[in-house]
């Protein structure tokens, strides 16, 4: 069965630092892009970061840029997402999920997982 | 940035019944789009990509129709394990996703 699991939300100052983890079994990890998503309490779903299969090629949402950084391990069928300087405005449910390459080129989250709450707060 | 406007934003419907889902972009995403089911405290499920392709396991029920700037997602006879929110996301340009369609139970 093809799962992601992410670990590491919880409760942080602002300013504070944390680091996301998602777990992945059932695929081939090391093949795919993969990416994290957010979702702010009763608001929506924002795309956060996403990574090439072998780290070649990271992008991020402006709202992120230089605090946050997406990594991954594919010896460990790992991703991550360290986030650094964290804001009020971040608090969310971040999920991970996995990207699908379409015909034409394009990519979609095919597999997500549950998602991990961060809390920013004083 | 492409905007996805989902419509209603609450869909009262029976078990049985049959609900029809809107979603419209801001700029054409061409058929560049994806319906997502989520239930509270669960992962969000692919229902449909390529505005209208049913992913692996789901039944025939679910349907998405439209292209450009238009799109539907129907369910022909609601079951219980249907209810919740559904979202729309295109892959077009990034990824941007609609403020969901909340199916509860009339």
């Amino acid at each position: 069965e093809v799962q992601l699991v992410e670990s590491g939300g919880g409760l942080v100052q602002p300013g504070g630092s944390l680091r996301l983890s998602c777990a992945a079994s059932g695929f081939t990890f090391s093949s795919y892009w993969m990416t994290w998503v957010r979702q702010v309490p009763g608001k929506g779903l924002e795309w956060v970061a996403n990574i090439k299969e072998d780290e070649s090629e990271k992008y991020y949402v402006d709202s992120v840029k230089g605090r946050y950084t997406i990594s991954r391990d594919n010896a460990k069928n790992s991703l991550y997402l360290q986030m650094n300087s964290l804001r009020a405005e971040d608090t969310a449910v971040y999920y991970c999920a996995r990207l699908l390459r379409t015909l034409e080129g394009y990519y979609y989250m095919d597999v997500w997982g549950k998602g991990t709450t961060v809390t920013v707060s004083s | 940035e492409i905007v996805m406007t989902q419509s209603p934003a609450t869909l009262s419907v029976s078990p049985g019944e049959r609900a029809t889902l809107s979603c419209r972009a801001s700029q054409s995403v061409s058929s560049n789009l994806v319906w997502y089911h989520q239930k509270p405290g669960q992962a969000l499920r692919l229902l449909i990509y390529g505005a209208s392709t049913r992913a692996t396991g789901i039944p025939a029920r679910f349907s998405g129709s439209g292209s450009g700037t238009e799109f539907t997602l129907t369910i022909s006879s609601l079951q219980s394990e249907d209810f919740g929110i559904y979202y729309c996301q295109q892959y077009r340009d990034w990824w941007t996703f609609g403020q969901g369609t909340k199916v509860e139970i009339k």
